[in-house]
């Protein structure tokens, strides 16, 4: 079984600091990692993924996150945060469980970004 | 172009109603999803078809049926409408199982 956990379902930072989310994994078997977005009354955007090559990931708008197997985790950062970035953000796992691959998503954080 | 689209995009029906959402990937994709997202953001997969078989069905009730015609559409009928039915559903695609999965905007139904 896979499971997701987010640490910190609001996070507030100001306009130009650095954003830093939480996300914990457990899988049985080598993890697929996602980070989703959800900007207010849409659907998940995909700003980055792991899938067993480099460690550190860089995504979309300026979003990178490093893939630690000794410490399961899969934390999300941007240098400097802007109003844009003002969204709900998502951790998955995706892990083969024998006749499927499926996705199962953390609790959320909503980032709150402050001028 | 939308890549995933769903129809319609509020719902919004009486309790005991039979209703129904569409989906539309226009991605080429093979393996189309149902995923539920409560009043909290709890995003939990509901249904999963590869080449218009089902391969994952997960703990939901049997009012829920999903149906896919094609590679391109998967359908999602609700029975007898429940006031915990409401909830956000969204509809995603991938190519193969590992890959990346894109969402629609989401349909909201509200059950009253």
């Amino acid at each position: 079984a896979q499971s997701v956990t987010q640490l910190g379902s609001h996070v507030s930072v100001s306009e130009g600091a650095l954003v830093l989310l939480r996300c914990n994994y457990s899988s049985s078997v080598p993890p697929y990692l996602f980070w989703y977005v959800q900007y207010p009354n849409q659907g998940l955007q995909l700003l980055l993924k792991y899938t067993s090559a480099a460690t550190l990931v860089k995504g979309i708008n300026g979003f990178e996150a490093e893939f630690k197997k000794s410490e399961t985790s899969f934390h999300l950062t941007k240098p400097s945060a802007h109003m844009s970035d003002a969204a709900e953000y998502f951790c998955a796992v995706s892990a083969y469980t024998g006749t499927a691959s499926k996705l199962t998503f953390g609790t959320g954080t909503r980032l709150q970004v402050t001028l | 172009d939308t890549a995933v689209s769903q129809t319609p995009k509020y719902l919004v029906t009486q309790m005991g109603n039979d209703k129904s959402i569409k989906c539309e990937q226009n991605l080429g994709h093979d393996t189309m999803y149902w995923y539920k997202q409560d009043s909290k953001k709890f995003l939990k997969i509901m249904f999963s078809y590869n080449n218009k078989e089902l391969i994952i069905n997960e703990t939901v009730p049997n009012r829920f049926s999903p149906k896919s015609p094609d590679k391109a559409h998967l359908n999602l009928h609700i029975n007898s409408l429940e006031l915990g039915d409401s909830a956000v559903y969204f509809c995603a695609s991938s190519q193969g199982n590992y890959n990346e999965q894109f969402f629609g905007p989401g349909t909201r139904l509200t059950v009253l």
